[in-house]
């Protein structure tokens, strides 16, 4: 069972819809779980993090926790063609320092 | 606003030749991370560095790595015999903290291509 899964995509959307992320974690003990962006070819770049389960707004992003399902997710409304990138969940274990990546999904807006 | 930094932005190296990837964390973290990222695949974490000493690493990061703090502003990560697999794309990582809230920092990568 991989340990952080998300949908590879890819996951086009028009600009000014909402595009919807999801991702699974296996291990129960996770506390941490992080929204970054990866433009082609460059480093991941925070986008959103969240610790509590529920919704954690910041401008046009919003990160859902639900601990119980093992579930997170990153909602991007009024999408812009700058969203385009691949977007990677990671996952921190409490205790431990290392981030568990997931392998990304590929995000399109479509102007 | 702060950023890590890192050098070289590209590196082309022979077979068994050593490298070493140079990074600078934010000055007021104390944490440091190596990830990497096979071209198409996911980031995987490498090792992780605290008070001048590996606190945590991975099953990648093999007797063919090392890491070091040579003086109070560089992170350095060596490999001391490359392989062809260990072309990727190496990402240096800082935090303030260990604890599980905080967020790692990312440099811009290395580029390393193992001919």
């Amino acid at each position: 069972q991989k340990e952080v899964e998300q949908n590879s995509g890819p996951l086009s959307v028009p600009e000014g819809a909402i595009a919807s992320l999801n991702c699974t974690y296996s291990d129960r003990v996770s506390q941490s779980f992080f929204w970054y962006r990866q433009y082609s070819g460059k480093s991941p770049e925070l986008i959103m993090s969240i610790y509590s389960n529920g919704d954690k707004e910041d401008g046009r992003f919003t990160a859902q926790l639900n601990k119980a399902s093992q579930y997170v997710s990153l909602l991007i409304r009024d999408s812009q063609p700058s969203d385009s990138a691949t977007y990677l969940c990671a996952v921190l274990r409490g205790g431990n320092e290392k981030l568990t990546f997931g392998t990304g999904t590929r995000l399109t807006i479509i102007p | 606003e702060p950023e890590v930094t890192q050098t070289p932005s590209h590196q082309v190296t022979q077979m068994g030749q050593e490298v070493i990837l140079r990074c600078v964390p934010i000055s007021n973290h104390l944490y440091f991370y190596w990830y990497r990222q096979i071209l198409g695949q996911k980031v995987e974490f490498l090792v992780s560095f605290y008070n001048n000493e590996i606190s945590e690493k991975s099953e990648i990061f093999d007797d063919q790595f090392s890491v070091e703090r040579p003086d109070g502003s560089n992170f350095t990560l060596k490999i001391r015999s490359t392989k062809l697999e260990d072309s990727a794309m190496y990402f240096c990582a800082s935090s303030v903290s260990g604890y599980a809230r905080e967020t790692q920092y990312f440099g811009p990568g290395t580029r390393l291509l193992v001919l």
